[in-house]
């Protein structure tokens, strides 16, 4: 069984400044794990993905996530925010049998960016 | 984004209205699910279908009833809803079955509010 924490449910930072969001994961067997972006108003987006090799993941709009299996982690940055990433983001993972694992999601992180 | 699109993108209903929420994927995949989204609340899956084919069913009350006609559109009959149904529900889509190999994508949601 999996399961996802996302620590924070808001995160302020200013313009310009790194972007950390916290995620933590707990898995039997290798995950999948995805990081989703939800703007006001929209559905969720898929912002990029772990499956396997490389431990760092680049996604769009210039975030990227590593994963790292001693930390059980797969933190979420960027390195210099912009007012246009605000929005609430979820971390999500998954086994690697599709008809037996369930993408599982966080409670989610509100990113907030102020001028 | 158009490839899921969701109608209508918001309704209100009394308790004892029948109302449906229907869902169009343009992107040729075979698997469709229905997740509520609430407030402080991780994201909640409905319904999974595969291949027109109810697979998942996560103890949904019986107030809410899918239907699949094609592996294009999806449907969320409601009836006699309770005001803690209040939620945003979204339609998703995937080439298999709970996005493990690939992403979801989400449509932008139908607002619901049951007075």
């Amino acid at each position: 069984a999996q399961s996802v924490t996302q620590l924070g449910s808001h995160v302020s930072v200013s313009e310009g400044a790194l972007v950390l969001l916290r995620c933590n994961y707990s898995s039997s067997v290798p995950p999948y794990l995805f990081w989703y972006v939800q703007y006001p108003n929209q559905g969720l987006q898929l912002l990029l993905k772990y499956t396997t090799g490389a431990t760092l993941v680049k996604g769009i709009n210039g975030f990227e996530a590593e994963f790292k299996k001693s930390e059980t982690s797969f933190h979420l940055t960027k390195p210099s925010a912009h007012m246009s990433d605000a929005a609430e983001y979820f971390c999500a993972v998954t086994g690697r049998s599709y008809n037996t694992d369930k993408l599982i999601f966080g409670t989610g992180t509100r990113l907030q960016v102020f001028p | 984004e158009t490839g899921v699109t969701q109608t209508p993108r918001h309704l209100v209903m009394g308790m004892t209205n029948k109302k449906s929420l229907k869902c169009e994927q343009h992107l040729g995949h075979n698997a469709m699910y229905w997740y509520k989204q609430s407030a402080k609340k991780p994201l909640e899956l409905m319904f999974v279908y595969s291949l027109e084919e109810r697979v998942e069913n996560n103890s949904v009350p019986s107030r809410f009833s899918p239907e699949c006609p094609n592996s294009s559109h999806l449907f969320l009959h409601l009836h006699t809803l309770q005001p803690e149904d209040s939620a945003l529900y979204l339609c998703a889509s995937s080439q298999e079955p709970h996005g493990s190999r690939g992403p979801l994508y989400f449509g932008p949601g139908t607002r619901l509010t049951v007075t």
